[in-house]
Order: C-alpha cells, then structure tokens, then sequence
C-alpha cells in the first residue's frame, strides 16, 4: 500500500519561473494537504483541498494556487517564484479525522 | 508568542538515557500529533492524541487537554533515535499547526 507520494523530490528554478509540484495521496484518502517547511522551522499551512476545492488556506499569497483532480491527487503551483519561497514543500493526505500520512517532500530551490 | 511552543529546541542524550520532549499550546484542538522528521525531510506519524495517553514501542505520548500540554518520552534512546521531533495540533477546521521542533542527538 504505497503512502503519499510526492514529485519532483529535488528542483531549481530561477526568481520569476513557475513551479508545480504534484502529490498522489494514500489509497483511501481523500483529502490533500500542503506545508511550506523553511530552513529550521516547523512547517506552515498552505491550504488543503477536499473534492476537488480549496476548503481552507493559510496566509500565503495568490502566487500560491493548487488543484485537486477526481483521482484526489494535487498539484501546488506557484507564480512569480521569490528567492523565499526556497523550502521544503510537504503534502500530508488523510481521512476525515483519521490521522495524516506525509509525503517525503519536494525540495525547491530559488536562485 | 507562537500557537505551538516546543521545548527544548536542542536535546543531546547517550545511548540509553530516557528522553522528555514537552509541547504547549494556546488554541482548541481536536487532536495532538507527534511527527518525527529525518535529514531528508519526509515525516513519519508517531502518534495521534486526543487524550490520555498512547505507547508505541519505547515511545509514550501523554496529553494534559486543560493544561494543554503533552509530552513525548523516549525510553532507552538510541542513535537511531536521532531526528527532529515536531508537535503538530489539529484544530477543528482540521488544519495542523506546528511547532517549530526539537532536534534530537542521541550518541553511543
């Protein structure tokens, strides 16, 4: 039973390109969360979506934006990328109130 | 002053030693997780807590809701121990918020 899978695991782009990062959920779960993780810090909410919407979202600008697909797999894209959005982004998918299981990550890289 | 409050940031241990994390927080939940996160990022769920107490291991997890507060305990750590431990509350529009970690070393 494959977990949450997360690609690409490592990228670069330079300041002003477009990103989008891709998370296919656990078997079962159906909603998909996001998390920006800086250097040395806890991981801050992006936003999550559930059936196909954003249900909730975290203080991020519009440059963020994600999309949710029928199969419950997401997408986070992000615009105009800035030398801080350099971090770790994580998905975490889960189940009503069941717990999340987390992806290993997509390293991305602002120069 | 942050929703989740870690401490301490930074824990060295020898091999065998027993091991407290404490986690604070300031807003309703409707559950506490514990999270261990390697070098290379990805995050392993350790324990999901909405009261009492859970052992996994020689891992235990206790919460104290009208204190609001919980502890991770580690007995006889080892170096494979060693990573961050991250506590992350559920609040009840199901979004986590994290605290920002404590880095454990444990050392033969």
């Amino acid at each position: 039973d494959a977990g949450v899978t997360q690609s690409p695991t490592h990228l670069i782009k330079t300041r002003g390109q477009q990103v989008t990062l891709r998370c296919s959920p656990k078997s079962g779960h159906d909603t998909v969360s996001w998390y920006q993780q800086a250097l040395g810090q806890g991981p801050q909410f992006i936003f999550q979506y559930y059936e196909e919407e954003e249900r909730q979202r975290g203080n991020f600008p519009d440059r963020f934006s994600g999309h949710q697909f029928p199969n419950y797999s997401s997408e986070l894209n992000v615009n105009a990328l800035l030398l801080g959005d350099s971090a770790l982004y994580l998905c975490a998918s889960s189940l009503e109130q069941h717990g999340y299981t987390f992806g290993s990550g997509t390293r991305l890289t602002v120069v | 002053k942050n929703e989740v409050e870690q401490s301490p940031q930074n824990l060295t241990a020898q091999e065998g030693e027993f091991i407290t994390i404490n986690c604070s927080y300031s807003v309703g939940i409707s559950a506490l997780h514990w999270l261990q996160q390697h070098p290379g990022g990805g995050i392993v769920s350790l324990f999901m807590l909405s009261s009492g107490k859970k052992k996994h291991g020689r891992l235990i997890a206790t919460i104290n809701i009208q204190e609001k507060h919980s502890s991770l305990h580690i007995t006889a750590s080892h170096p494979r121990d060693s990573a961050v431990y991250i506590c992350a509350v559920r609040q009840h529009a199901d979004k986590l918020i994290f605290g920002t970690g404590t880095r454990l070393q444990v050392f033969p």
